[in-house]
């Protein structure tokens, strides 16, 4: 399997549920990425991973907590979600020109996965 | 903090029309992205421009850079059905924690026979 993978697809979870989505990437990427893209607003950057170490936390609410195991892949654990936390997930992942800190890369996404929070 | 804007946010054309996308941001940024989402699927990188006055084409789409102005466009030469899709822009921005990516809104596409 080639590129940016995210699993499940689709997910619908109630408010006191806990449920994680999962990324992986096959290029050899040293950065990931979670993004989130709600109805009618740009795409938000929520979480960055620069060699498995968390660089930017784009104040994030408590009830989504990342994790990266190793530069191949990325979780998003969530738990006691808001209905306003309905939306598309995206994951990517890029090639850092240098070493941590340094310039990225193009950013691949993988498909996202659609939550619906009920 | 760095703004990404770009117009027109909805865009309907004709097929065999030019149309140009505006993006315009606010802060010196060396590198900039054109994305391509269709309906219900992921990001897909179109180009990449990486100084001022770069230009890229591919097919009936057009990128090009002016750093000095912060503005990008993406010119549609002669359209057809298959380019519908929504169009983002994104800027990058190094900072002491690294780069990272600020999309626009993105401009919804709809090319009618």
């Amino acid at each position: 399997e080639t590129g940016v993978t995210q699993t499940p697809r689709h997910l619908v979870m109630g408010m006191t549920n806990k449920k994680s989505l999962k990324c992986e990437q096959h290029l050899g990427h040293n950065a990931m990425y979670w993004y989130k893209q709600s109805a009618k607003k740009p795409l938000e950057l929520m979480f960055v991973y620069n060699f498995k170490e968390q660089t930017e936390n784009n104040s994030v609410p408590s009830r989504f907590s990342p994790e990266c195991p190793n530069s191949s892949h990325l979780f998003l654990h969530l738990h006691t979600l808001q209905p306003e936390d309905s939306a598309l997930y995206l994951c990517a992942s890029s090639r850092l020109a240098g070493g941590p800190g340094s310039n990225q890369e193009t950013q691949y996404f993988g498909p996202g996965t659609r939550l619906l929070v009920l | 903090e760095l703004k990404v804007e770009q117009n027109p946010l909805f865009l309907s054309m004709q097929e065999g029309k030019n149309y140009t996308i505006y993006c315009n941001y606010s802060t010196t940024s060396d590198r900039l992205y054109w994305y391509r989402q269709d309906p219900g699927k992921s990001l897909e990188s179109l180009f990449v421009l990486l100084s001022n006055g770069a230009v890229k084409q591919e097919g009936r789409l057009m990128a090009s850079l002016d750093t000095k102005a912060r503005l990008s466009t993406l010119h549609i030469t002669a359209a057809v059905h298959d380019l519908s899709a929504t169009y983002f822009c994104a800027v990058v921005i190094v900072g002491t924690s690294g780069s990272r990516l600020t999309f626009g809104e993105g401009t919804q596409l709809t090319v009618n026979p």
